[in-house]
């Protein structure tokens, strides 16, 4: 078991441009989360995948987000027309739904927007 | 919507003391308690998961309780060691699929 794997760990854009996070969950885990925390804060919350199906969007998630989970298995994020305010360290969890609820995370991605 | 509080923000303790740390939630109506450590720059790290049902769980020096009715837990570190510092995250999974963290408590051993 490998744990949960998030790419890059470190991402400095300029503003306007698009990037694209991974996540890869730890085999087996059906549910996906992406998370965002910026600093002092606890993770909030963005989206959540059960297998390959999209279950819940954050409603303060602007339109530039978008998530994909294609087959269920791998996960990217991608912020469109990046701004300043969404620098900050994006988080990825898994879970096995029908085990004990337990949530690993992934070591973040961190995103400077300059 | 459930909201998770964590007293307080920040400790300093001397190396060797035992220490608490508080979670406290609003909505009794939960799954699961899970308390987390984060490094500087790191993701969470799993420390402890205490179930609806349960009251307490333990791990080496770490023992986490839930009172579920009045919507507290505590983390309870024994003789704290400097590569304790970190800052510790409780959060709290709702009946449906929704975590729910607080903001965290800043832990600093001092050698």
């Amino acid at each position: 078991d490998t744990g949960v794997s998030q790419d890059p760990r470190h991402k400095i854009t300029k503003r306007g441009q698009n990037v694209t996070f991974r996540c890869d969950p730890i085999s087996e885990h059906n549910r996906l989360y992406w998370y965002r925390q910026t600093l002092g804060q606890g993770p909030e919350f963005l989206t959540y995948f059960q297998n390959e199906a999209q279950l819940e969007k954050s409603r303060l998630l602007s339109d530039r987000f978008s998530a994909e989970r294609p087959k269920g298995s791998f996960s990217t994020l991608e912020i469109q027309r990046t701004e300043q305010g969404d620098s900050a360290m994006y988080l990825c969890a898994s879970m096995y739904s029908g085990g004990l609820g337990e949530l690993f995370f992934g070591e973040g991605s961190r995103l400077t927007v300059l | 919507k459930q909201e998770v509080t964590q007293i307080p923000a920040a400790l300093s303790v001397p190396e060797g003391e035992n220490l608490v740390l508080n979670c406290s939630f609003t909505d009794s109506a939960i799954y699961n308690l899970q308390w987390f450590r984060q490094d500087p720059g790191k993701g969470l790290t799993s420390l402890l998961l205490i179930q609806s049902s349960q009251r307490e769980q333990t791990s080496g020096r770490l023992n986490a309780s839930l009172d579920k009715s009045s919507g507290r837990s505590t983390l309870y570190i024994a003789a704290s060691q400097p590569g304790d510092s970190a800052t510790y995250l409780c959060a709290v999974r709702d009946t449906g699929n929704q975590f729910y963290f607080g903001t965290g408590t800043s832990l600093t051993v001092i050698p």
